[in-house]
């Protein structure tokens, strides 16, 4: 399998404020990583398909322009929530897609607060 | 359309007895399936796959599911329960883009 580090493990901010998540793949090139969000007791939710080199995939209801995705190399990929509000307070994981399909290793997962 | 259908939000069990998480899939090809174990606050470990070789998939931490295409069905056992299997279950159906479909999940609580 692959590791995944997700960071920060939990971030608190202010309404209006932007806030970046990192997704790093440890010990594999991810060409393809995926970002999920799950509100509590809820299932996961994909957000996105982040591709290296390449502009990220938005599942539909997803506004591109407020979680911006960059998928800059093969080990890392990061989730900016632009002028967060109270409710895109969640828990986001991302995760890594092998080369077999739809196998994904995910990360620890971010807790995000918005207050 | 696909879709996965966890049948059971909440399965209590007592330690030492047999634990049943059912899951039910559509799909309009062959599936790729699999089970997850999430913990408080932590991601998804993966605990099984079904891609098409044997029915009877045994995964980590004893744990086994059965693939039944006639029931459409994915059901994940584990022979006795233990104290650290209380987490959330997640099964997922694998889509045709390389992402999952995941269920509502089941929260198994077990009972000392």
């Amino acid at each position: 399998g692959a590791v995944v580090s997700q960071h920060p493990s939990w971030v608190i901010c202010k309404s209006g404020t932007s806030v970046k998540i990192e997704c790093r793949s440890l010990d594999f090139q991810a060409t393809t990583m995926f970002w999920y969000r799950q509100f509590p007791k809820q299932s996961l939710m994909l957000m996105a398909t982040s591709n290296e080199g390449s502009k990220a995939t938005y599942e539909q209801g997803v506004e591109k322009d407020k979680f911006l995705i960059n998928h800059a190399s093969l080990t890392l990929s990061t989730l900016t929530v632009t002028s967060a509000h109270p409710e895109d307070s969640s828990f986001y994981i991302c995760a890594v897609g092998l080369a077999r399909p739809n196998e994904q290793f995910f990360g620890p997962g971010t807790r995000l607060t918005v207050l | 359309a696909q879709s996965v259908t966890q049948l059971d939000s909440h399965v209590s069990v007592s330690e030492g007895t047999p634990v049943l998480l059912r899951c039910n899939y559509s799909s309009s090809y062959s599936p790729s399936l699999f089970w997850y174990v999430q913990h408080p606050n932590k991601g998804l470990q993966l605990l099984l796959k079904y891609t098409s070789a044997a029915t009877l998939v045994k995964g980590i931490n004893g744990f086994e599911a059965e693939f039944k295409k006639s029931e459409t069905s994915f059901h994940l056992t584990k022979p006795s329960a233990h104290m650290s299997d209380a987490a959330e279950y997640f099964c997922a159906l694998g889509g045709s883009q390389g992402n999952l479909i995941f269920g509502k999940g089941t929260k198994l609580s077990v009972k000392p």
